[in-house]
């Protein structure tokens, strides 16, 4: 079993639905989660950032924590066709580089 | 400003060919990272330079990897005698300082195809 679990997809929405991606881990010692979008042909590009438990917001994008329940969630509001893309959660126990990635889900948001 | 470069966008290789990839990192910027993604995959770590002195190399698969930033700017991952499982993007993250992952910025990659 991998550390960290994340769905494929594709998920596949119309625009303006609210979207929910998730990834769930196994080691109790992660503290920093990140939220990464990767568009085809480019490398990835830090969204989100969330050291410990709890929510954070920016823009149209929620991230939350769940440490009980070793669970992670990104929200994305009023999803445009702009937000296809692949999202890819990561996270470490410090802060450095060594960052334990998820496989990345593939969303499509449909005009 | 220019963000972080690389260089072929695409390789194709025989088996048991070596082959170089390169990485321009923003101007500036101390901290150099490599990963390898495999295809459907998340990252994984190679190897981290602090200007030209490579400090973690934990990563590399095997010694046919190697990485060299010679003057702390441009770096080169090469990889020798190239086999199928080599097949991946090549992903080259450059940081202003410090090694927080959420501080670096990613290249588009290098997408080497080993037949």
């Amino acid at each position: 079993q991998k550390e960290v679990e994340q769905d494929p997809g594709p998920l596949s929405v119309p625009e303006g639905a609210i979207v929910s991606l998730n990834c769930t881990y196994s080691n109790s010692a992660f503290q920093y989660f990140m939220w990464y979008r990767q568009y085809s042909r480019k490398g990835p590009e830090l969204l989100m950032y969330t050291y410990s438990s709890g929510n954070k917001e920016d823009g149209r994008f929620t991230a939350q924590v769940d440490k009980s329940s070793k669970y992670i969630s990104l929200f994305i509001r009023d999803s445009q066709p702009s937000d296809s893309a692949t999202y890819l959660c990561a996270m470490s126990e410090d802060s450095n580089y060594q960052l334990i990635w998820g496989a990345g889900t593939k969303l499509i948001i449909k005009p | 400003g220019a963000g972080v470069s690389q260089s072929p966008r695409y390789k194709v290789a025989k088996r048991g060919q070596d082959v170089a990839l390169r990485c321009d990192p923003i101007s500036g910027h101390v901290s150099l990272f490599w990963y390898q993604q495999a295809l459907g995959q998340g990252p994984e770590f190679l190897t981290y330079f602090q200007n030209e002195a490579q400090l973690d190399k934990s990563g590399l698969p095997s010694d046919r990897f190697f990485a060299e930033r010679p003057e702390g700017s441009v770096s080169t991952l090469k990889i020798q005698r190239t086999q199928q499982e080599d097949s991946a993007v090549y992903l080259c993250a450059s940081s202003l300082a410090g090694t927080s992952a959420q501080t670096q910025y990613f290249g588009p990659g290098t997408r080497l195809l080993v037949l």
